[in-house]
């Protein structure tokens, strides 16, 4: 079936520095990539959707200049989260909508920003 | 705008109970509608979704859901549990026809099964 890779799977950073979190579709085509963050116990909040090749939709409230999304190719798609700070801790979600059908989910990234 | 809501935070039971997680949605139109689960340290994985005909729709692991368009719910049901379908549900929902378009989860149903 298909398949998202979405690495790194756990990253922890110092306070002021970025992080660049990738998300591969591995046997598809994902021509839209929703970016997803995720808080304890709480629901899938989405941050951004991209279309290949197009700048991205942010959801209100979200930052892009923090927030910077890539979607450059129909395999690849990256959240840079940009001079992190402990409030961005978050487990971070990707999700390809493409050639496969459906919704395919990466298998998440916990950020930790110390 | 869509939304979704999803009654029980937190359910526990025992093997071999049945399970029944609420969902309900708003929306003015006709909808697409999927549960979704998350086993602890993995990504979602859809368990079933309904699109149109009958509103009885059959999923992975032995889970159904019924949608009844007259109460705006899409019920999540198990018949037996098993210690292994300890995990986390959502619920969600998209307008017919925007296949591609965001979907609009519910909060969440954490499930405990306990052997």
């Amino acid at each position: 079936g298909a398949v998202v890779s979405q690495h790194p799977s756990r990253v922890i950073c110092k306070s002021g520095t970025s992080v660049k979190i990738e998300c591969r579709s591995l046997d598809f085509q994902a021509t839209t990539m929703f970016w997803y963050r995720q808080f304890p116990k709480q629901s899938l909040m989405l941050m951004a959707t991209s279309n290949e090749g197009s700048k991205a939709t942010y959801e209100q409230g979200v930052e892009k200049d923090k927030f910077l999304i890539n979607h450059a190719s129909l395999t690849l798609s990256t959240l840079t989260v940009t001079s992190a700070h402990p409030e961005d801790s978050s487990f971070y979600i990707c999700s390809a909508y493409g050639t496969a059908g459906g919704y395919t989910f990466g298998s998440g990234t916990r950020l930790t920003v110390v | 705008a869509q939304s979704v809501s999803q009654h029980n935070h937190h359910v526990i039971l025992s093997e071999a109970a049945s399970l029944e997680l609420g969902c309900n949605y708003s929306y003015g139109g006709t909808v697409n509608l999927f549960w979704y689960v998350q086993y602890p340290g993995q990504h979602l994985q859809l368990l079933l979704k309904y699109f149109s005909g009958d509103p009885l729709v059959k999923g992975i692991n032995g889970f159904e859901a019924e949608f009844i368009k007259s109460k705006f719910s899409f019920n999540l049901r198990k018949p037996s549990v098993q210690w292994s379908d300890t995990a986390e549900y959502f619920c969600a929902v998209i307008p017919t026809g925007a296949a591609g378009n965001k979907l609009t989860f519910g909060g969440g149903t954490r499930v405990l099964v306990k052997p």
